[in-house]
Parts: structure tokens; sequence; C-alpha cells
């Protein structure tokens, strides 16, 4: 109950292409949606995140669809481009009482020049 | 920007020897987080920190692991006899809040167990 599962495992586009990354959860006590990138050798840093009473957040180029009944969640990145290239993971967190965010297995995105 | 720092960067030791990784939060947080991530997969919650306890663990975290906040801004992470297993990057976190807040991640200490 305390996953989170994240798809596809990997991803490539070209530039300019809205690569879109799925998560699904199963714990409703979440409430607390958000999204890291991750560059090789560094700290995943939070990119987005989103509560389940909005069902859409906007943040420049980044947006997360949130469909609270069928406990998914997506990240739609538009005109990506080579920089946007990293690992990104979802991660929920929220309702355990101990202040544990629970990740995704991550996806490796490619942004082809 | 304020920034979570995390020492040494690359720690190598032998099978059953001590450890301990350290980390600098960012100054005004209250709430310290160690994670775990093996060969840039899956980052694995450890253990989470909160007016000088634990507020949660994982079964990861057994009784090899203890985290202590010495002073009022080093947290740190002991494994008390390593295994081969205990190879990964070791993340520090820290957030202002508990639940529903963003963890910002230090950039990690590789620890390799030969």
């Amino acid at each position: 109950q305390q996953q989170v599962k994240q798809s596809p495992q990997s991803l490539i586009v070209q530039k300019g292409g809205i690569p879109i990354i799925n998560c699904a959860y199963e714990n409703t006590a979440f409430d607390y949606f958000p999204w890291y990138q991750q560059f090789p050798g560094k700290g995943p840093a939070l990119l987005i995140a989103i509560r389940p009473d909005v069902s859409e957040k906007k943040e420049g180029r980044f947006t997360i669809s949130f469909n609270k009944s069928a406990k998914q969640f997506s990240l739609h990145i538009m005109d990506s481009q080579p920089g946007d290239s990293a690992t990104y993971f979802c991660a929920a967190a929220g309702g355990t009482g101990g202040f544990k965010t629970i990740f995704g297995a991550g996806t490796r995105l490619f942004v082809k020049a | 920007e304020p920034e979570v720092t995390q020492t040494p960067s690359h720690q190598v030791t032998q099978m059953g020897q001590e450890v301990i990784l350290r980390c600098v939060p960012i100054s005004n947080h209250l709430y310290f987080y160690w994670y775990r991530q093996i060969l840039g997969q899956k980052v694995e919650f450890l253990v989470s920190f909160y007016n000088n306890e634990i507020s949660e663990k994982s079964e990861i975290f057994d009784d090899q692991f203890s985290v202590e906040r010495p002073d009022g801004s080093n947290f740190t992470l002991k494994i008390r006899s390593t295994k081969l297993e205990d190879s990964a990057m070791y993340f520090c976190a820290s957030s202002d809040r508990g639940d529903n807040s963003p963890l910002h991640f230090g950039n990690g200490t590789r620890l390799t167990v030969t």
C-alpha cells in the first residue's frame, strides 16, 4: 500500500516533443505528490508538486495532471529540450505520521537535439 | 540559495568496518532524512528525524544503522558493521515542515564497501 508505481522506465523523445511520465499509488492517505528531477552525480531536486484538491498544476513547461479517483498522476514536459535529459521521480507523502516520502522507480528521459 | 551539504563525497571502507556519513542540513529546517540509492535506481527511504528523535524508519534501517544530531548543525548516519550490500549512494535531505513539504537533498555520499 506504500508503493508508488512509475512508468515508463526510460523514454527517448525528439527536441520539442512532449514526454509523459505516469505514476499510480494505492494509499489514499497520501496528500502530497511531488516530482523530483535528478542529474548524474547530483541529489534529486524538487521540480513541481501537487496536492489532491486540484486536478492540474503548471509551472513553466512542466504540468502535473492528477486523477484522484483513479489514484494516478502524470508529468508532462512541454517543448522538451536536451537540457531536460535527466531521471525523473514521482513521489507521494503524507498520512503516515512519520514524514516519509515514497519514491517511484524513476524514468530516465533522453531528449535528442 | 541555502543547500544541504554532505561529506565525504566518496567513502571506501572494508566490510565489517564502521562508517559515519555527515550532513549539514539547511539551517532553519527542522526535519531531517536519510535516503539510499543503489546504482542510480530507486530512491529508498531509510529514516526521518524530528525533535531529536526518529519519526519513522524503514525495514532497511536495522540495528546496524543509527542517526544522530550531535550539535545544532550536523546530522549523521552511522553504519556499525558495513556489508557489501550497503554499497550505495546515501542522500541526506531536510525540510522545513514534515508531511506536505519538499525535500531538499544534498549531493550524496557514495559508499563503496569492499
